[in-house]
């Protein structure tokens, strides 16, 4: 089946630290992966995404690269901010269009002054 | 675009009782689903619609759940005898099938459920 693993936090930096939040995905076919933020009390927001082998997505300073050879997709920021913290979920949706996501268990970064 | 707004934003109830959930997805959006999201895990999906047939159900969704999108926009997701297993935030997310972000599901804030 498919699913998604990824690194358990609590994760904790100091400001202008390197993040990275490691994910690991099973699935059948040729998935479109995500990462998703989760701010504290709001919702769900969509931070990058990636739809085939080797794409980068990027937003806000954060990349992560759909690597098929490893079936990776690893979250990284280059110098994190206060502001940054969050939860983080990778999720990944089966080929084949507009279906369900298949989310890891979140990953709860702060970042410190 | 308003965004996906849901209704009631917290729910506290009594097991045994039955509760009604709305989701207003964003406006054009075709296709409409739910989730639910225990504390520490990830959302896990429970049912889809496009437009208004409901198009997959996951396992998660037992009998005690239904779920409807009638006319196409807004959907209810109800859950009748509440258990207290049933305590969750339940997540609506639409997503368009054509046109600019597509396959992009965004996300509600979210209904948190509490069954005494």
């Amino acid at each position: 089946g498919n699913s998604v693993t990824q690194m358990e936090g609590p994760v904790t930096l100091s400001e202008e630290a390197f993040l990275t939040i490691n994910c690991t995905y099973t699935a059948t076919g040729y998935p479109s992966l995500f990462w998703y933020v989760q701010y504290p009390g709001e919702g769900l927001q969509l931070l990058l995404k990636a739809t085939k082998a080797d794409d980068k997505g990027s937003n806000k300073g954060f990349e992560a690269t759909y690597r098929k050879e490893t079936t990776s997709f690893h979250l990284e920021k280059g110098s994190v901010q206060v502001s940054d913290s969050a939860v983080y979920f990778c999720a990944l949706r089966r080929f084949g269009g507009n279906t369900p996501l298949v989310f890891g268990k979140g990953t709860r970064l702060s970042v410190i002054a | 675009d308003t965004g996906v707004s849901q209704n009631p934003r917290h729910k506290i109830t009594k097991r045994g009782q039955n509760v009604t959930f709305r989701c207003d997805p964003i406006s054009e959006h075709n296709r409409l689903y739910w989730y639910r999201q225990t504390l520490g895990q990830g959302p896990e999906f429970l049912t889809y619609f496009q437009n208004e047939a409901q198009l997959e159900k996951s396992r998660l969704l037992s009998d005690r759940f239904s779920a409807e999108r009638p006319k196409g926009s807004f959907s209810t997701l109800e859950i009748q005898r509440t258990e207290q297993g049933d305590s969750a935030m339940y997540l609506c997310a639409s997503s368009r099938t054509s046109g600019q972000n597509q396959e992009t599901q965004y996300f509600g804030p979210g209904t948190r459920l509490l069954v005494l």
